[in-house]
């Protein structure tokens, strides 16, 4: 059984860039969940991808966007990056539902400057 | 605006003792509960989850689910250094599993 992947590991970009982050999702699972989690914080919940769609999001603007792809791999895409967008993305594959645990990759920590 | 609840922490014990950690949540919806372990630098690993009412024991440790006081805990027995780490209490909230997470509880465990 293969875990959560998530690439790449540290990203250093500047404002106003654009960037993308990756997810393959434990084999089995149909769902991924994205999350964001600032120093010192819990995770914060973006969104969610099930079946290709959306199925789901927090309280992100919409320069949050993603994608799930049909092998259940998903991105994260930020656009116009802003200082307060430095934190760790995590990835988390699950079945759908809300009683499914949620397993989560090693992160991405990215760094704006 | 629904929330999850920890005591920041740091709570430190003494190696052989028990950790009791706890965490509050606002959303009665809510219906699954689970508890989390993240190292420094590392990404939280799953390793309890609660649904009803209750203990629910698994090695050292065990959680407890209180619905009506809208109270979840998790108890770590004979702590071991190892466990030092911040342990996150996540809420499942709406039709889908979008986790509500508290800030996480620093535990220390010294030898």
């Amino acid at each position: 059984e293969t875990g959560v992947t998530q690439s790449p590991t540290h990203l250093i970009k500047t404002r106003g860039q654009q960037v993308t982050l990756r997810c393959s999702s434990q084999s089995g699972h149909n769902t991924v969940s994205w999350y964001q989690q600032a120093l010192g914080q819990g995770p914060q919940f973006i969104f969610q991808y099930y079946r290709e769609e959306e199925n789901g999001r927090g309280n992100f603007p919409p320069r949050f966007s993603g994608l799930q792809f049909p092998n259940y791999s998903s991105e994260l895409n930020v656009n116009a990056l802003e200082l307060d967008d430095s934190a760790l993305y995590l990835c988390a594959s699950s079945f759908q539902g809300a009683d499914y645990e949620q397993y989560f990759g090693p992160g991405t920590r990215l760094t704006v400057t | 605006q629904k929330e999850v609840e920890q005591n920041s922490g740091p709570l430190s014990v003494p190696e052989g003792a028990i950790a009791s950690l706890n965490c509050t949540y606002s959303d009665r919806g809510s219906q699954s509960f689970f508890w989390y372990r993240q190292y420094s630098g590392k990404s939280p690993e799953l390793i309890m989850s609660i649904y009803s009412n209750g203990d629910k024991e698994d090695g050292r440790f065990t959680a407890q689910l209180n619905k009506a006081s809208q109270y979840v805990s998790l108890l770590i027995r004979d702590s071991q250094p190892s466990d030092s780490a911040t342990y996150l209490c996540a809420g499942s909230s709406g039709g889908y599993n979008k986790l509500i997470f508290g800030a996480g509880t620093r535990l220390a465990v010294h030898p």
